[in-house]
């Protein structure tokens, strides 16, 4: 089955700079990639996803880059703020079946 | 995006006692659901998928006995942890799809349970 790794598992970052979290996966036929944002004792939000046929996608201050040939993506954070400070999970899957999460990244921004 | 509701949110009972966590569709049908346990500071693990006018599937570890899936209608599933047991407590989290096929799955609010 599917397997999700993520690094790193901590990330500080000082306010305004740029946050990188990265993510490779095992199965070649996965074609969905999802990122999403939990705050300490609540729900994941989406923020931004990919779909294989697309190498870049951006919204605002957030973009997702994927690799297949590599099996890697990553997500890039702009301009960080500190209301970004959460726990960021990235994810796999084939169309329609079950999303396999990586472990998660703790992003810190210091103000 | 689609929204999806769990209830309750949270809730403490005894070693031995069974429990039920609702998970809502509330604008959109969901054939499928999917049922996730997160433990403090860790990842969202996959316990079963849920599906509607079927029995649902279980991810390799989990025991179907002890969490109960019923998907009576297109916009409810319910688990049920049956003769709960302190080593059960844990944030337990529904999600479903908002487009078929899509793969785009959006949360419910999440139930925290904690057995005494």
């Amino acid at each position: 089955g599917e397997n999700v790794e993520q690094h790193p598992s901590t990330l500080s970052v000082q306010e305004g700079d740029s946050a990188v979290i990265k993510c490779t996966y095992s199965d070649s036929a996965s074609n969905y990639f999802p990122w999403y944002k939990q705050e300490l004792g609540k729900r994941p939000q989406l923020i931004i996803d990919i779909r294989s046929n697309v190498g870049e996608k951006k919204d605002q201050r957030i973009a997702v880059t994927l690799n297949k040939t590599a099996k890697h993506f990553s997500l890039h954070i702009t301009e960080t703020q500190p209301e970004d400070s959460a726990v960021y999970f990235c994810a796999a899957s084939i169309y329609g079946n079950k999303l396999v999460f990586g472990a998660g990244t703790i992003l810190r921004v210091k103000s | 995006g689609a929204v999806v509701s769990q209830h309750p949110s949270w809730v403490i009972c005894k070693s031995g006692t069974s429990v039920k966590i609702e998970c809502r569709s509330l604008d959109f049908q969901a054939t499928t659901m999917f049922w996730y346990r997160q433990f403090p500071k860790q990842s969202l693990m996959l316990m079963a998928t849920s599906n509607e006018g079927s029995k649902a599937t279980y991810e390799q570890g989990v025991e179907k006995d002890k969490f109960l899936i019923n998907h009576a209608s297109l916009t409810l599933s319910t688990l049920t942890v049956t003769s709960a047991h302190p080593e059960d407590s844990s944030f337990y989290i529904c999600s479903a799809e908002g487009r078929q096929g899509t793969g785009e799955l959006f949360f419910g609010e999440g139930s925290r349970l904690t057995v005494l």
